[in-house]
C-alpha cells in the first residue's frame, strides 16, 4: 500500500506571508507526482505535473519542487492571497502504465485578510 | 471547452438500494478514473477506465463496479448500499497515458445513504 503523507495538516496565514507544504511520497518506481487545489464547494483543480527529479514549475505566485531520490515534494505560496484559501492535495503515480492517483490527505490553508 | 460533467450531483439512496452515477469527460479525452471521499480520509482511488477497458481497481468491495463506453462516457455503479457507502465520488478525465497528462475532475456526486 502506497503512503503519501502531506504536512502540515492545516495552516492559518496571515495575507501577505508566504508560506510552503510538503509531499512525501516512496522514492522508488517514481511515475509522476501532481499538486491540486481543491476550494470549498468546487472540483480540484490541477496545479502542476512534475515527473522529472528536480523539476521546478511556477505559476503565478505559487512554484513546486520535486526530489524523486528522497521521495518529497515542495509547495510555495509567495505573498498568500484569501483566494488561495483551499484544500492543496498532492497525488502520486507509480510505475508506468498504473494510472492511479493516490492521494494525500492534504494540507487545508485558510489565508487572514 | 466543456469541463467533466458528474450526475446527479445529490443523491439519497435506502440502504440496500442500488445507484448508478454517471460521468462525461472532456471531449478527446479517453482516461476516466473514480475516486471516493468520505469524512477524514482523502480521495480513495476506485478504478480507472481507458478506452473501455478497466485498467486498474482499488481496493473496494465487489459491491463496486464501473464500466465505460465507445463514447468514453463511464458510469459507476454501487450495489447493496450500506451506510458507509455515503460519500462524495469524483471522476477525472485525462487524455490517457502520457507522464505529463493531469487530470480534469468533475464537481462530484453527493451520495447520502439513509
Amino acid at each position: 500500500i502506497l503512503n503519501v503523507e502531506q504536512s502540515p495538516q492545516s495552516l492559518h496565514v496571515q495575507e501577505g506571508d508566504s508560506t510552503n507544504f510538503t509531499c512525501s511520497f516512496p522514492s522508488s518506481n517514481f511515475y509522476a507526482l501532481h499538486w491540486y487545489r481543491w476550494e470549498t464547494a468546487k472540483s480540484p483543480e490541477a496545479l502542476f505535473v512534475m515527473t522529472l527529479n528536480g523539476d521546478e514549475k511556477k505559476k503565478g505566485r505559487i512554484s513546486a519542487t520535486l526530489n524523486t531520490k528522497e521521495g518529497y515534494s515542495y509547495l510555495y505560496i509567495k505573498g498568500s492571497q484569501p483566494e488561495d484559501s483551499a484544500t492543496y492535495l498532492c497525488a502520486f503515480i507509480t510505475g508506468a502504465g498504473s494510472y492511479q492517483l493516490t492521494f494525500g490527505k492534504g494540507t487545508k490553508l485558510s489565508v487572514i485578510p | 471547452k466543456a469541463g467533466v460533467t458528474q450526475t446527479p450531483r445529490y443523491l439519497i439512496k435506502t440502504r440496500g438500494q442500488q445507484v448508478t452515477l454517471s460521468c462525461s469527460p472532456i471531449s478527446g479525452h479517453r482516461s476516466v478514473s473514480w475516486y471516493q471521499q468520505t469524512p477524514g480520509q482523502g480521495l480513495q482511488f476506485l478504478f480507472e477506465y481507458f478506452s473501455e477497458t478497466q485498467r486498474n481497481k482499488g481496493n473496494f468491495p465487489g459491491r463496486f463496479s464501473g464500466r465505460q463506453f465507445s463514447n468514453s462516457r463511464s458510469e459507476m455503479n454501487v450495489s447493496t448500499l450500506e451506510l458507509g457507502d455515503s460519500a462524495l465520488y469524483l471522476c477525472a478525465s485525462s487524455y490517457g497515458p502520457g507522464r505529463a497528462n493531469g487530470y480534469t475532475f468533475g464537481s462530484g456526486t453527493r451520495l447520502t445513504v439513509v
